[in-house]
């Protein structure tokens, strides 16, 4: 079955810097474009960031442009975020998400997630 | 960026009547939409993709219709286990990026 397990979440101080990683099991990773998705405590969701299923094509949302990066690893199943700059506001749950297709797809497969919190 | 917007921001609806969630987008998004549903502590469950095909598993009484800027969920019969928050996705080409809707409450009448 379809997992994705992130990792990498924890307490950091504002400016800091944080790497999640996700591994993924259950289907051919490298078939697939993966995002980044977060949700605030008590808030709704906010798309991060997705990637194409060969790394060709990245895309960001505006509130994170420039201070994070979204990467993968086709060989270890892996997919990744490094985020650097961090800032009060991004605090919030970071799903790993598996992406039906895109643009006329959907969101099939997310993580539990992984908290990441900003504060000094 | 695209922006959408879910109305009602609440729907306090019974067991059995039909709900109407709508969701508008700031400009076409064509059928590149996608409705999920979240319930307390989980993570959210894709409902419809390209604004109105089913995914996998997903009950008959979930349906999805609009086009450009105007989009609809309709649950048809509520059963006890829709209670939930809804929320709305563009996938639009351009500009390029994901957005989604502020959400949509279905609770308990």
């Amino acid at each position: 079955q379809v997992q994705l397990v992130e990792s990498g979440g924890g307490l950091v101080k504002p400016g800091g810097s944080l790497r999640l990683s996700c591994a993924a099991s259950g289907f051919t990773f490298s078939d697939y474009y993966m995002s980044w998705i977060r949700q605030a405590p008590g808030k709704g969701l906010e798309w991060v960031s997705y990637i194409s299923s060969s790394s060709s094509y990245t895309n960001y949302a505006d509130s994170v442009k420039g201070r994070f990066t979204i990467s993968r690893d086709n060989a270890k199943n892996s997919l990744y975020l490094q985020m650097n700059s961090l800032r009060a506001e991004d605090t919030a749950v970071y799903y790993c998400a598996r992406d039906t297709g895109y643009p006329d797809g959907g969101i099939d497969y997310w993580g539990q997630g992984t908290l990441v919190t900003v504060s000094s | 960026e695209i922006v959408l917007t879910q109305s009602p921001a609440t729907l306090s609806l019974s067991p059995g009547e039909r709900a109407t969630l709508s969701c508008r987008a700031s400009q076409s998004v064509s059928s590149y939409l996608a409705w999920y549903q979240q319930k307390p502590g989980q993570a959210p469950r894709l409902l419809i993709y390209d604004a109105s095909n089913r995914a996998t598993g997903i009950p008959a009484r979930f349906s999805g219709s609009g086009s450009g800027t105007d989009f609809t969920l309709t649950i048809s019969s509520l059963e006890p286990e829709d209670f939930a928050v809804y929320y709305c996705q563009q996938r639009s080409n351009w500009p390029p990026g994901d957005t989604f809707g502020q959400g949509t409450k279905l609770e308990i009448k």
